[in-house]
């Protein structure tokens, strides 16, 4: 089982859209989550970091679910914009080991 | 303030060639990290530094594979010699701590023919 796996997509959805994504982690023990957009040809970058209780930044929503061991990214009102490759990053486990990331779902909104 | 910065933007060799990709970390931050993007494998992390010192280097693929971090604000990564199968999107991303985020520079893309 991969440390952090994502749904590859595309998700084809219209402008205006809600669209979710989940992600899912293998260790019980990661400590921070993050998600971050990586747009074609570019370098990824920090879209928001996931808080035990939830986090909301403008359109878009992140939840953790320690128990069942995933994290969430919520998309409201969709805007060609958005139309990226969202990557799912988590610390493995304790001590100074860096980010995973996983693959990344690939996002792409639609006039 | 100044992002990581890499350079060359973009490197085009024939195999067998030694390559040097260069990065400058944000000011401040402690921790580098080098990694590689294929379409196939994703985003792979190859190697990071701590106060200059390579504290794991467990993804860096072979010994053609080399880098060093001889000050806070250098770093470098060597192939020598390059093979087709190196040809990828290599970034550099630094931090403060690498439980927490990371901020990548723009990349250097790779073509080894």
């Amino acid at each position: 089982r991969k440390e952090v796996e994502q749904d590859p997509g595309p998700f084809n959805v219209p402008e205006g859209a809600t669209v979710a994504f989940n992600c899912t982690y293998s260790n019980s023990a990661s400590q921070s989550f993050f998600w971050y957009r990586q747009d074609c040809r570019k370098e990824p970058k920090l879209l928001m970091s996931v808080y035990s209780s939830g986090n909301e930044d403008g359109r878009f929503t992140a939840q953790l679910n320690r128990a069942s061991q995933y994290i969430s990214l919520l998309i409201r009102d969709s805007k060609l914009s958005d139309s990226a490759t969202y990557l799912c990053v988590v610390n493995i486990g304790t001590g100074r080991r860096a980010l995973t990331f996983g693959s990344g779902t690939r996002l792409q909104v639609q006039p | 303030d100044a992002g990581v910065i890499q350079s060359p933007r973009h490197e085009v060799t024939e195999m067998g060639q030694e390559v040097t990709l260069r990065c400058k970390p944000i000011s401040g931050h402690d921790y580098l990290f080098w990694y590689r993007q294929t379409m196939m494998r994703g985003l792979e992390l190859l190697i990071y530094f701590n106060n200059n010192v390579p504290i794991d280097d467990s993804g860096m693929p072979e010994d053609r594979f080399s880098a060093k971090m001889p000050n806070a604000s250098f770093s470098t990564l060597k192939i020598q010699p390059s093979e087709p199968r190196d040809s990828a999107v290599y970034f550099c991303a630094s931090s403060h701590d690498p439980r927490y985020e990371q901020y990548f520079g723009p990349g250097t893309r790779l073509t080894v023919t």
